[in-house]
Order: C-alpha cells, then structure tokens, then sequence
C-alpha cells in the first residue's frame, strides 16, 4: 500500500532564501509525481507534474526532482517570496489503481 | 475561462440528514474527481467520473454516492450525515482524467455536521 510522506510538517523561512521540501514515496510503481499548493480557504493549484520516466520539471522558480529508486521527490523554490507562503502537498499517482496518494503537506512560511 | 464552480461553498448540517453537494468543471473537461479533506486524514480520494460514468472508486463507505451528468456537472451526494463527515469536499476537473494530466482544483465545499 503506498504512503506518501513529507517533512517537515512545517518550515519558517526568510525571504530571499532559496528551500528544499521533501516528498518521500514507499512504492516505487507510480504512474506520476504531482506537487500542489493550497491556500488558506482555497480549493489547490497544480505546481508541477512529473512523469515516471522523468527526472525533473521546472516551471519558473520552482523546480521539482524525482528519483523513483529512493522513493523521493524535492520541490525547490528558488529565491523566496512572502507570497510563496502556503501549504505544499504532494501526491503519487499509482500505476495500477490510478488514484492519487496525498501527503499530509509541509506548511512554508516565508518571512519579509 | 471559467474555473471549477462548486455550490454551496459553506454548509451546516445534523447528523443524519443528507446532503448533495454540486460541481460544474472547467468548459471541455469531462473527468470529475471527488476528495475529502480532513485534517486528520488529509486528502482522500471519493470516486472519478467520466462521460457520465464511475471510473473509479476510493474506500469509502455506501452512504456517499455521485453521478455525473451529460453536461459534466457533477454531484456528490451523502446519506446519514456522521460527525465524521464533517471535511473540505474538492473536486478537481481534467480533460480525460486518471490522474495522468493537471487537474484544476475549485475552492471545495466545506461541510459542517453537528
């Protein structure tokens, strides 16, 4: 049964810096590796979807990573704004059932 | 284009009653999914719909049901309201679904059961 796993639960950043969340995956069969963002009060917003067979995708200062042997995916976002704060999730979509698994999500606070 | 529409955004009911929660997609796309949210349990998959029919289907128990219409509107429907039930309902909308490509969130309908 696949579990999907991120820490830390919460992260207190200055602007500015640039921050690795964690994804962590214990069934390597998955179809896909998906991050999101919610807002508070908000429905989510997709980030970054990463086929099976690829090793990373990038969409302006985000950058998400995934190595399939480690049972790993990082989201890096680089240059940090206030704005990025938000709650990340991320999900691994199984390669049989085809539903998505959630991680319970890291909360990041960005400091002005 | 307009995104995923969900009604009504905020309920309160008892336990025991029922309620049918609504979501209109993104124009064009004709896979609907169904989550709840909890802070407990996180995000938990309900069911997918597409073109009218159940393509798949998460844990849940029987009391929640859903159905899709020609137009790809969808609605969540649940009996016997339990304290539990008590979550953000989100349902996300794709063109084909699976999970394989992007899927557009709305802002969820949150249910209150007391």
């Amino acid at each position: 049964k696949q579990e999907v796993t991120q820490i830390p639960a919460a992260l207190s950043v200055p602007e500015g810096e640039n921050l690795v969340l964690n994804c962590s995956f214990t069934d390597s069969a998955i179809y896909n590796l998906q991050w999101f963002r919610q807002d508070p009060g908000k429905g989510l917003t997709s980030l970054l979807l990463i086929q099976s067979s690829q090793r990373e995708q990038t969409s302006g200062r985000l950058n998400a990573s995934l190595d399939k042997s480690s049972g790993r995916s990082t989201l890096y976002i680089a240059a940090s704004q206030p704005g990025d704060s938000a709650t990340y999730l991320c999900a691994a979509l199984g390669d049989s059932n085809y539903q998505l698994i959630w991680g319970a999500g890291t909360k990041l606070i960005i400091k002005p | 284009k307009a995104g995923v529409t969900q009604t009504p955004r905020y309920l309160i009911k008892t336990r025991g009653q029922q309620v049918t929660l609504s979501c209109s997609p993104i124009s064009g796309h004709r896979s609907v999914s169904w989550y709840q949210q909890t802070p407990g349990q996180g995000l938990q998959f309900l069911f997918e719909y597409f073109s009218e029919t159940q393509r798949n289907k998460g844990n849940f128990p029987g009391r929640f049901s859903g159905r899709q219409f020609s137009n790809s509107r969808s609605e969540m429907n649940v009996s016997t309201l339990e304290l539990g039930d008590s979550a953000l309902y989100l349902c996300p909308s794709s063109l084909a679904g699976g999970g394989q490509e992007t899927q557009y969130f709305g802002p969820g309908t949150r249910l209150l059961v007391l």
